[in-house]
């Protein structure tokens, strides 16, 4: 099981805001997501990385982006914060082989105002 | 057509009755097989995974699998209140990116 820990938990900010949203992971693992998860709503992957110097968008558009430099790293920014932004954002992350069993982090609620 | 649908609930059982959740898929190409439980306001905990044809089973916990009809279940026995929560039925199409969710079925186990 990973360990995966998201930074912060809780995030209240204003439109036009920068905000970067904090996501690391001690196993090692080489795959990481990101979720966005509305309220008794589905999860959307939003962004994913195979690995350093790895990111790839997702099925859901997403104004955000996200960087991988560390393995164990993998951070989510929105240049410019919209109340459209407001949501729960989950990080994960999957061990190697083929059938990705992903585990998450306890997620941030972002709310722009 | 959604990758994943599940009835979203809430499925009622009586604590120490055996809750049975389903999840259809509609990609036959799909090789991995998940169910999260998600607490409100919480993040989604894996708590089985199947990848073959048939029953697994982990303490309370059974998954099923028909990749002929598409479908995946899990049971729970000995159902308690502590199991309330929203489980995810989450499918693996093999491709990095083909990860799909579904919307959750609601579990109430009443004491």
């Amino acid at each position: 099981e990973a360990d995966i820990y998201q930074t912060p938990r809780y995030l209240v900010i204003g439109t036009g805001k920068k905000i970067t949203l904090e996501c690391s992971q001690t196993m090692g693992h080489d795959k990481m997501y990101w979720y966005q998860q509305d309220p008794g709503m589905e999860l959307h992957l939003i962004h994913y990385s195979y690995g350093v110097n790895s990111t790839e968008k997702g099925d859901l558009s997403s104004e955000s982006t996200v960087s991988r430099i560390r393995t164990e790293h993998f951070p989510l920014t929105l240049e410019s914060a919209r109340p459209s932004h407001t949501s729960q954002y989950l990080c994960a992350s999957s061990e190697p082989g083929e059938y990705d069993e992903q585990y998450f982090g306890p997620g941030t609620r972002l709310t722009v105002t | 057509q959604k990758e994943v649908e599940q009835n979203s609930g809430p499925l009622s059982v009586p604590e120490g009755a055996i809750a049975s959740l389903n999840c259809t898929y509609s990609d036959r190409g799909s090789q991995s097989f998940f169910w999260y439980r998600q607490y409100s306001g919480k993040s989604p905990e894996l708590i089985m995974s199947i990848y073959s044809n048939g029953d697994k089973e982990d303490g309370r916990f059974t998954a099923q699998l028909n990749k002929a009809s598409q479908y995946v279940s899990l049971l729970i026995r000995d159902s308690q209140p502590s199991d309330s929560a929203t489980y995810l039925c989450a499918v693996n199409l093999g491709n990095f990116n083909k990860f799909y969710f579904g919307s959750g079925t609601k579990l109430n186990v009443k004491p």
